[in-house]
């Protein structure tokens, strides 16, 4: 199957900087991307919708302003997580959508643990 | 909307068991279900999927039949490893998904 991957894999950083987490289509072109959230011992919860060349599509409860998306090719989508502090902490996973078959199908990323100091 | 309800865990069984993990769900019209699998650490892996009723997806000995009059989809495997350990998530429609909470299988040799 296609594949996703996300780097870094893992960031430890201070209370008040900012995270920038990239994903990336390897194999296929994606215009569009989801960004998931996943705590600990639950279910993924769907953060906002990236979509190539326009604004990403936030899920309610879900600081836009925060958690800046930027969807600027077809294969890179990114998720910052401005002015970080410790309730953000938590496993980040993007996946993309590949549509070029007759069903659409997800692929995920391998995730990113962010750890807010 | 869209819910997914999937079988609490966690669930232990010992090696060569049988394994059943329920998930029913209710959507508008009929998208696709997916079983995806989790491994400590790491993002989610498509175990199988099926896009329409009465479909049957299979994978690594897992199956799971698309049941839309009962609006299921459970997971089945004859005879499960210790490698099938893992968190077993059940989910609606590629793209928006919605996913079930996800059940911890820990299996015993």
């Amino acid at each position: 199957g296609a594949v996703v991957s996300q780097h870094p894999s893992w960031v430890i950083c201070k209370s008040g900087t900012s995270v920038k987490i990239e994903c990336r289509s390897l194999d296929f072109q994606a215009t569009t991307m989801f960004w998931y959230r996943q705590f600990p011992k639950q279910s993924l919860m769907l953060m906002a919708t990236s979509n190539e060349g326009s604004k990403a599509t936030y899920e309610q409860g879900v600081e836009k302003d925060k958690f800046l998306i930027n969807h600027a090719s077809l294969t890179l989508s990114t998720l910052t997580v401005t002015s970080a502090h410790p309730e953000d902490s938590s496993f980040y996973i993007c996946s993309a959508l590949e549509t070029s078959g007759r069903n659409y199908e997800q692929f995920f990323g391998p995730g990113t643990r962010l750890t807010v100091l | 909307g869209d819910s997914v309800t999937q079988m609490e865990g966690p669930v232990t069984l010992s090696e060569e068991a049988f394994l059943t993990i329920n998930c029913t769900y209710t959507a508008t019209g009929y998208p696709s279900l997916f079983w995806y699998v989790q491994y400590p650490g790491e993002g989610l892996q498509l175990l199988l999927k099926a896009t329409k009723a009465d479909d049957k997806g299979s994978n690594k000995g897992f199956e799971a039949t698309y049941r839309k009059e009962t609006t299921s989809f459970h997971l089945e495997k004859g005879s499960v490893q210790v490698s099938d350990s893992a968190v077993y998530f059940c989910a609606l429609r590629a793209g928006k998904s919605t996913f079930g909470d996800g059940t911890t299988l820990t299996v015993k040799p």
